[in-house]
């Protein structure tokens, strides 16, 4: 009964390739996030959607494009990937009006 | 701009002994969030003290906030080995639709 789920955990990926990374979240949230956290275990924003509308999208490339089917599922693709990719990337949701965030346990995202 | 900083960067303690990490923030807030996150997992929400609240206790747990000087800390007291874990404090943003982070605290609690 995982309140936020993230598949997969771990993915390790040439340069150039596309990548998939898939969230949901069972908790009847209806904002949810993609956050990345680097190697210094700085954590930062790069998207959040409500009620599948995109609401954030901080500087991020292009080459990320988030996708929310319905409200309780946040998927990101990743084309063309980097080096610099490489991160934990967490996807969290939250209920309207209500601060907490919940996060998912994370993917672990290696770029060679 | 990092909303953020947290200090010490790290800490380590003797089990029993008493944890404080400090947080600044720049910009004015509705609220202030303390997370924890262990090793390998995601992060998970600890507390949370409104702008017009100086102090929360919840369990070993306490938080103060000082929106003067864009402060607060977070005090675990009787600390355990599995306290061992990083802490982030986070500011709400954008009317509460994003968090902003600081850059953590990694707390070593050693039995």
């Amino acid at each position: 009964d995982t309140a936020v789920s993230q598949t997969p955990k771990y993915l390790v990926t040439q340069m150039g390739n596309d990548k998939s990374i898939k969230c949901e979240q069972n908790l009847g949230h209806d904002t949810m996030y993609w956050y990345k956290q680097d190697s210094k275990k700085f954590l930062k924003i790069m998207f959040s959607y409500n009620n599948k509308e995109l609401i954030i999208n901080e500087t991020v490339p292009n080459r990320f494009s988030p996708k929310s089917p319905d409200k309780a599922h946040l998927n990101l693709h990743i084309n063309s990937l980097e080096l610099g990719d490489s991160a934990v990337y967490f996807c969290a949701s939250r209920s309207p009006g209500v601060s907490e965030q919940f996060f998912g346990p994370g993917t672990r995202l290696t770029v060679l | 701009s990092q909303q953020g900083e947290e200090d010490p960067q790290a800490l380590s303690i003797q089990e029993g002994e008493n944890a404080t990490m400090n947080c600044s923030y720049k910009t004015s807030i509705n609220n202030l969030q303390w997370y924890r996150q262990n090793s390998g997992r995601g992060l998970v929400h600890l507390i949370l003290i409104r702008s017009n609240e100086r102090e929360k206790h919840s369990g070993r747990l306490r938080v103060t906030l000082d929106t003067s000087k864009k402060s607060s800390s977070l005090l675990i007291t009787a600390s355990r080995a599995a306290d061992t874990a990083s802490y982030f404090c986070a500011t709400d943003g954008e009317g509460g639709n994003k968090l902003v982070f600081g850059a953590g605290t990694i707390l070593r609690v050693k039995s």
